[in-house]
């Protein structure tokens, strides 16, 4: 099955820097890799997503660039903010299990802390 | 609001005991998914089911089981419970037609097994 690494397990930044979260899969039949934010004691929701048919996304301060071929995604995160501290999940999806349905598979998570 | 609904909030129980998770998808999702997250760790995939039919399993515990049932609600029966299967189980689910979507987590069920 899918298997997916994340890096690093927990990152702290001061406010107004960047983070890089990076993360690698196994199988290349996944086709799809989203990201989700997860604050202390509440849901995972989806902050963005990729397609293996485009290369980079981006939305206001976050991006996530795809290397298909290196199998890797990363998430971007620019000019970061208090809230945004949580932990976050890369994940990879792809049509395993047959038709009609596909399988998510998340990396262990990276903690990010944003230090005002 | 995710639109997936889990019940209950909280569950503690004594091991040995079996309980069950309840999971009421998006409207209109046919894909039910179940994870389980421990303390400080990740979202471990348990199954997954769509249209009623179990499609995937991840590192299913054999005491642990799920169905959904034709209204598309999903449970998770968890049976010889033991201390380490204190966790956050989550439900989510997703509007899979052939091309992967967003999957849409409910609040989850918190498990104390004492």
């Amino acid at each position: 099955g899918e298997n997916v690494e994340q890096h690093p397990s927990t990152l702290s930044v001061q406010e107004g820097d960047s983070a890089v979260i990076k993360c690698t899969y196994s199988d290349s039949a996944s086709n799809y890799f989203p990201w989700y934010k997860q604050e202390l004691g509440k849901r995972p929701q989806l902050i963005i997503d990729i397609r293996s048919n485009v290369g980079e996304k981006k939305d206001q301060r976050i991006a996530v660039t795809l290397n298909k071929t290196a199998k890797h995604f990363s998430l971007h995160i620019t000019e970061t903010q208090p809230e945004d501290s949580a932990v976050y999940f890369c994940a990879a999806s792809g049509v395993y299990s047959g038709a009609g349905s596909y399988q998510l598979t998340f990396g262990k998570g990276t903690k990010l802390s944003v230090i005002p | 609001d995710s639109g997936v609904t889990q019940t209950p909030k909280h569950l503690i129980t004594a091991t040995g005991q079996r309980v069950t998770l309840r999971c009421s998808p998006r409207s209109g999702d046919l894909s039910v998914y179940w994870y389980q997250q421990s303390l400080d760790q990740g979202l471990q995939f348990l199954i997954q089911y769509y249209n009623g039919e179990e499609r995937a399993k991840g590192n299913i515990l054999e005491r642990f089981s799920a169905q959904q049932f034709p209204d598309l609600h999903s449970e998770l029966n968890l049976s010889s419970l033991e201390l380490g299967d204190s966790a956050l189980y989550f439900c989510a689910s997703s509007d899979y037609r052939g091309v992967n979507t967003e999957a849409f987590f409910g609040q989850g069920t918190r498990l104390t097994v004492v």
